[in-house]
């Protein structure tokens, strides 16, 4: 298929465990978000990528937070010591430009 | 701080009843307001952007205005398979991201 591509689309781990999520964007989008989206709430703004720039990490919600996309590409979000408050589905989405954003299905990640 | 509510929380509506929902919004410099539609277990879905006050996109039931405080989606003879959550979204700011979304309306059309 030609969308954005997330894995897993389920994770549970424990508490303390760091987890790795993964997106695949639509080939050929320069920029690239990251969000979380808690149960009934709006989604909440991690990282943006666009291009070569550095990256907007203004979201990330603390240092245990991390995001990276190789190639322009791939990206990849870590979560170091997971606690229970991250439970919460990632969602990631791509966009040419200043174009909509496309986005995922997204990662459940549920912490145990 | 730019701040955007949808109102109402949740909607039940019957097959063919319509009505609208409502995004209202407080930002600096709004570059453009996006309508999405979130079916569960699934990403949001791309419907519409809307650039300048006045302007209207349609597709199918739904039609997407826009004035310089709030946005509405209009859904005219909405059927069960309009269920969803909406989400309204805005970009302001002169550069990068700068998405900020609605908690999102729940829509729920019953046959």
């Amino acid at each position: 298929g030609a969308g954005v591509s997330q894995s897993p689309s389920n994770k549970v781990t424990e508490k303390g465990k760091d987890v790795e999520l993964r997106c695949d964007p639509i080939s050929g989008h320069t920029a690239l978000y990251w969000y979380r989206q808690s149960l009934g709430q709006g989604l909440e703004f991690l990282i943006y990528f666009q291009g070569n720039s550095a990256p907007d990490k203004s979201g990330l919600p603390s240092d245990r937070f991390s995001a990276e996309r190789t190639g322009g590409s791939v990206s990849t979000l870590t979560i170091q010591r997971t606690q229970q408050e991250d439970s919460a589905v990632y969602l990631c989405a791509s966009s040419l430009g200043a174009r909509p954003q496309h986005f995922g299905d997204g990662t459940r990640l549920s912490i145990l | 701080e730019d701040q955007v509510t949808q109102s109402p929380e949740a909607l039940r509506l019957q097959e063919g009843e319509s009505s609208s929902l409502n995004c209202s919004y407080t930002v600096s410099g709004l570059r453009g307001l996006f309508w999405y539609r979130q079916d569960p277990g699934k990403g949001p879905e791309f419907l519409f952007t809307l650039y300048s006050a006045g302007e209207e996109k349609e597709k199918e039931r739904l039609k997407a205005t826009l004035t310089k405080k709030e946005s509405f989606l209009h859904i005219t003879a909405p059927k069960p398979e309009d269920s969803a959550t909406y989400l309204c979204a805005v970009q302001a700011g002169n550069y990068g991201q700068n998405f900020v979304f609605g908690p999102g309306t729940r829509l729920s059309v019953l046959p």
